[in-house]
């Protein structure tokens, strides 16, 4: 099955800078990439996703790069906020089949 | 529009016991998951509907846990008996079709069991 591994598991940034989150995934055959921003006691919220069509998205300062040749897949945040501490977690998908999630990253960004 | 529902929020039980959970998924949503997610740890899935057919259970205990989702729309987990190993948020997501679509999550149901 589809194993993604997500570096680093924790992330302190000061405030303004920019924050990466990287993933890489084991299954070829993946081709839909999403993240998710999971606060204290909420369940995760997808924040952007990218399908292996694309190789990079953006929306606001939030963006996501993907390179399938390597099998990985980044998220970037720029201009951080306090109200972007929180756990992230990336993901992947076959298509129709189970979503699989990285361990997390706990992201804290100092005022 | 209402999100996904998930209740109840917490749950404290004696090893043993029962336990069940409910999920309301969003309205038309034809796929609905139930993730496990332990402490420090990215949701797993344990099991996956499309419409009211279970189509992917291999990440489920069936010695001790069942689900059902009755007519397509709401789900209930079940784990009978609980375990300590079994303390966990259990998620409840839903999407329009299939794991290539944005999934929704609930709140989450937290289970300790003492």
């Amino acid at each position: 099955g589809e194993n993604v591994e997500q570096h680093p598991s924790t992330l302190s940034v000061q405030e303004g800078d920019s924050a990466v989150i990287k993933c890489t995934y084991s299954d070829s055959a993946s081709n839909y990439f999403p993240w998710y921003k999971q606060e204290l006691g909420k369940g995760p919220q997808l924040i952007i996703d990218i399908r292996s069509n694309v190789g990079e998205k953006k929306d606001q300062r939030i963006a996501v790069t993907l390179n399938k040749t390597a099998k990985h897949f980044s998220l970037h945040i720029t201009e951080t906020q306090p109200e972007d501490s929180a756990v992230y977690f990336c993901a992947a998908s076959t298509g129709v089949r189970k979503l699989s999630f990285g361990a997390g990253t706990t992201v804290t960004v100092r005022a | 529009e209402a999100g996904v529902v998930q209740s109840p929020r917490y749950k404290i039980i004696e090893k043993k016991q029962p336990v069940a959970f409910w999920c309301n998924p969003i309205s038309g949503h034809n796929t609905l998951y139930w993730y496990r997610q332990n402490l420090g740890q990215g949701p797993e899935l344990l099991i996956r509907y499309e419409n009211e057919e279970a189509v992917d259970d291999s990440q489920l205990p069936k010695d001790r846990f069942s689900a059902e989702r009755l007519k397509g729309v709401d789900s209930t987990l079940k784990i009978q008996p609980a375990e300590l190993g079994d303390s966990a948020v259990y998620l409840c997501a839903s999407s329009l079709y299939g794991a290539g679509t944005e999934a929704f999550f609930g709140q989450g149901t937290r289970l300790t069991v003492v």
